[in-house]
């Protein structure tokens, strides 16, 4: 079974920083990798799928790329908004244990 | 707009079973594949399964440590989505989302209890 493992666990960051999550698949998936946002006690939302697609909506701060086994969500300049915790998900299969992206 | 909308949820004592439902609409339900998902409390999510598309053959997975007690089924008449839950656990408690066309249901809440 594919396994999902996402890092770091927990991001420390500061309004206007750049900031990168890493997922790794333990086998290679194409593109088929999406991210989500959760806030507490909220549903997730989409914010990408097919590794680099926006979805409708989404802030173009927020990027995806990879492809295979590696995979990288970049927000390029953290809002009060975004703090929240990210999980990859290989699509519509297993999530990464997900990064929460707290405030430094 | 999407809309996803799960109901069936509730408490049932250990060795029971539940039925959802995900009502979905805003978009061609019987074109999507469709997943279940689950968060226990204070913990990440969970995938439970998922039923590929008609077109797509309709094959339905659910996760391996299930164990063959959760089914995922749908009526694309209904545009509705089900998970069938048998021999519920108490480690089973969490809010079930139904996701779909790049949207998520608000969840239904499932508690398992004597």
């Amino acid at each position: 079974d594919i396994q999902m493992t996402q890092s770091p666990s927990t991001l420390s960051a500061s309004v206007g920083d750049r900031v990168t999550i890493t997922c790794r698949a333990s086998q290679a998936i194409g593109a088929w990798l999406a991210w989500h946002q959760q806030k507490p006690g909220k549903a997730p939302k989409f914010l990408i799928y097919k590794a680099s697609i926006l979805q409708s909506g989404v802030p173009s701060r927020f990027s995806g790329s990879g492809s295979g086994t590696e995979f990288t969500l970049t927000i390029s300049s953290l809002q009060p908004d975004d703090f929240a915790t990210y999980y990859c998900q290989h699509q519509d299969g297993v999530f990464g244990q997900g990064t929460r992206l707290e405030i430094k | 707009e999407v809309q996803l909308v799960e109901s069936g949820g509730g408490l049932v004592k250990p060795g029971g079973s539940l039925r959802l439902s995900c009502v979905a609409s805003g978009f061609t339900f019987r074109n999507a594949y469709m997943t279940w998902v689950r968060q226990a409390p204070g913990r990440g999510l969970e995938w439970v399964g998922r039923i590929r598309s008609r077109a797509d053959g309709g094959a339905a997975d659910s996760a391996a440590p299930l164990n063959g007690r959760f089914t995922v089924s749908r009526d694309d008449s209904e545009s509705t989505l089900y998970l069938q839950m048998n021999n519920l656990k108490t480690e089973d408690t969490a809010l079930y989302y139904c996701s779909g066309a790049f949207s998520w249901g608000q969840g239904t809440p499932v508690t398992v209890s004597s």
